[in-house]
C-alpha cells in the first residue's frame, strides 16, 4: 500500500524559505521509472504542479517558479524535500505531493497515482 | 505550456443521468509512436486530496467504478459519469503529461446533483 505524507510549517512570513518534507511508503524512489511530484492548491483554485524527481535524480521544476525551487530525495530515509524561497501571500496553498507510476525508456508516465493528504501554508506577516 | 481547458465551469445533473465533462488541450497529447494519449483525469471531494479515476485518457484507475469512463483523441477529451450516484459529487480536472514540463491541468469543473 503506497502511502505519503507532507510534513513542514503551517505559517510563514512573506520573504521567508519554505522546506515541505514528503514522506512515504509502499514503494521505492531507488526503483526504476519512479517518480514524486509536488502540487498545490489555492484555497477554492486549481491545481498546479511545482516540480518533480525521479529515482535517477532527473528533477523537473515549473518553469514560472523555477528560480525559487528546489527539490531533493533521501531514498534512505523515503523522503522528498522540496524548499521554495521568498514566499509571498499568494503562495497560500495547501501543498501536496504524489507518487509518480514508473515511466519506461518509451512511456512517460508523468500522473499522479497516490496523493497525500496534503499541508495548508499560510504566508502572512 | 500547453493550456488545458475544461468546459463547464460548473454542472448539474440529477441522480441517475448522464454528467459529460469536457478538456480540450491547446495542442495535441496523441504520442504517435504509441498511439497514446497522455491525459489523466481526477476526482476531488471537498477537504480531500484528488484521486485518479482515469490516465492515457481512457484507462480506468484500479477500483474507480465502471459507470465513469474517459474518450477522446488528440486534442479533445471527455469524462463521462453515467447513472450519477450522490458520491460523485466533486471536482473534476484534467491533467496532461505530453509536453513536460510544464504538467499543466485545467481549471476543474464543479460537478453538483440537480
Amino acid at each position: 500500500q503506497i502511502t505519503l505524507k507532507e510534513s513542514g510549517p503551517t505559517l510563514v512570513k512573506p520573504t521567508q524559505t519554505l522546506t515541505l518534507t514528503c514522506t512515504f511508503s509502499g514503494f521505492s524512489l531507488s526503483t526504476t521509472g519512479v517518480g514524486v511530484g509536488w502540487i498545490r492548491q489555492p484555497p477554492g483554485k486549481a491545481l498546479e504542479w511545482l516540480a518533480l524527481i525521479y529515482w535517477d535524480d532527473d528533477k523537473r521544476y515549473s518553469p514560472s517558479l523555477k528560480s525559487r525551487l528546489t527539490i531533493s530525495k533521501d531514498t534512505s530515509k523515503n523522503q522528498v524535500v522540496l524548499t521554495m524561497t521568498n514566499m509571498d501571500p499568494v503562495d497560500t496553498a495547501t501543498y501536496y505531493c504524489a507518487h509518480i507510476p514508473p515511466s519506461t525508456v518509451t512511456t512517460s508516465s508523468e500522473y499522479f497515482h497516490h496523493w497525500g493528504q496534503g499541508t495548508l501554508v499560510t504566508v502572512s506577516s | 505550456d500547453i493550456v488545458m481547458t475544461q468546459s463547464p465551469d460548473s454542472l448539474a445533473v440529477s441522480l441517475g443521468e448522464r454528467a459529460t465533462i469536457n478538456c480540450k488541450s491547446s495542442q495535441s497529447v496523441l504520442y504517435s509512436s504509441n498511439n497514446k494519449n497522455y491525459l489523466a483525469w481526477y476526482q476531488q471531494k471537498p477537504g480531500q486530496p484528488p484521486k485518479l479515476l482515469m490516465y492515457w485518457a481512457s484507462t480506468r484507475e484500479s477500483g474507480v467504478p465502471d459507470r465513469f469512463s474517459g474518450g477522446g483523441s488528440g486534442t479533445d477529451f471527455t469524462l463521462t459519469i453515467s447513472g450519477l450516484q450522490a458520491e460523485d459529487v466533486a471536482v473534476y480536472y484534467c491533467q496532461q503529461y505530453y509536453t513536460t514540463p510544464p504538467i499543466t491541468f485545467g481549471q476543474g469543473t464543479r460537478l453538483e446533483i440537480k
